[in-house]
């Protein structure tokens, strides 16, 4: 059965960079990849979204390999801020529905 | 530019009864989705609208339904309210003209509790 899957944790420390990856292994050929960031009690908010090899913003990297089951969001040099959960966002083949992942959740310490 | 608005932010209600919610888009944007999240299930797609239609849906019973008006704003409805369906609902906007590469903004939710 395709999923969206991501890892459900991840801790680092203020000042490093963090890689979050997505597996996205049934997406639609011709769908893009959107991240999300969640901070309690807010609705998700949008940071990066890519189609494939890399896409760069003023917050974050997005690297999308050739055959696009996967996608890593890279976050350089993480602040106290940067903790909430991060959602990839995608379609599966054959479908219109949008289908998140389960979000991974980031906790960044001082 | 104002974001997304919705309301009521905090409802309870009881098993059996029905509730609506509300959601503004961003002024100029004519897709409305609806998710539901849960900490068991995540967030799931409902449904969205875009210009008065409901133009994709997701697997939700009947029970779950929506609506949307002239100026974009959108109502969803639940029926026959069940302890599952304690959830936050969040609406997202977008322009609704570029397909799967628009950005969806979300708005802050509807934190529903049934009783």
């Amino acid at each position: 059965l395709a999923k969206t899957t991501q890892p459900i944790s991840m801790d680092s420390y203020e000042g490093q960079e963090v890689n979050i990856t997505c597996s996205h292994n049934n997406i639609a050929t011709n769908d893009y990849i959107t991240w999300y960031q969640q901070f309690p009690s807010q609705g998700p908010r949008f940071i990066i979204q890519g189609y494939k090899t890399k896409v760069t913003n003023e917050v974050a990297s997005l690297f999308i390999p050739a055959d696009r089951k996967s996608s890593t969001l890279s976050l350089p040099r993480v602040s106290l801020s940067d903790t909430a959960v991060y959602y990839c966002l995608s379609r599966k083949g054959g479908s219109y529905i949008p289908t998140f992942g389960r979000g991974t959740s980031l906790i960044v310490h001082p | 530019k104002a974001g997304v608005t919705q309301t009521p932010r905090y409802l309870i209600k009881t098993r059996g009864q029905q509730v609506t919610l509300s959601c503004s888009p961003i002024s100029g944007h004519r897709s409305v989705s609806w998710y539901q999240q849960t900490p068991g299930q995540g967030l799931q797609f409902l449904f969205e609208y875009f210009s008065e239609t409901q133009r994709n849906k997701g697997n939700f019973p009947g029970r779950f339904s929506g609506r949307q008006f002239s100026n974009s704003r959108s109502e969803m409805n639940v029926s026959t309210l069940e302890l599952g369906d304690s959830a936050l609902y969040l609406c997202a906007s977008s322009p609704g003209l570029a397909g799967n590469q628009e950005t969806q903004y979300f708005g802050p939710g509807t934190r529903l509790l049934v009783l």
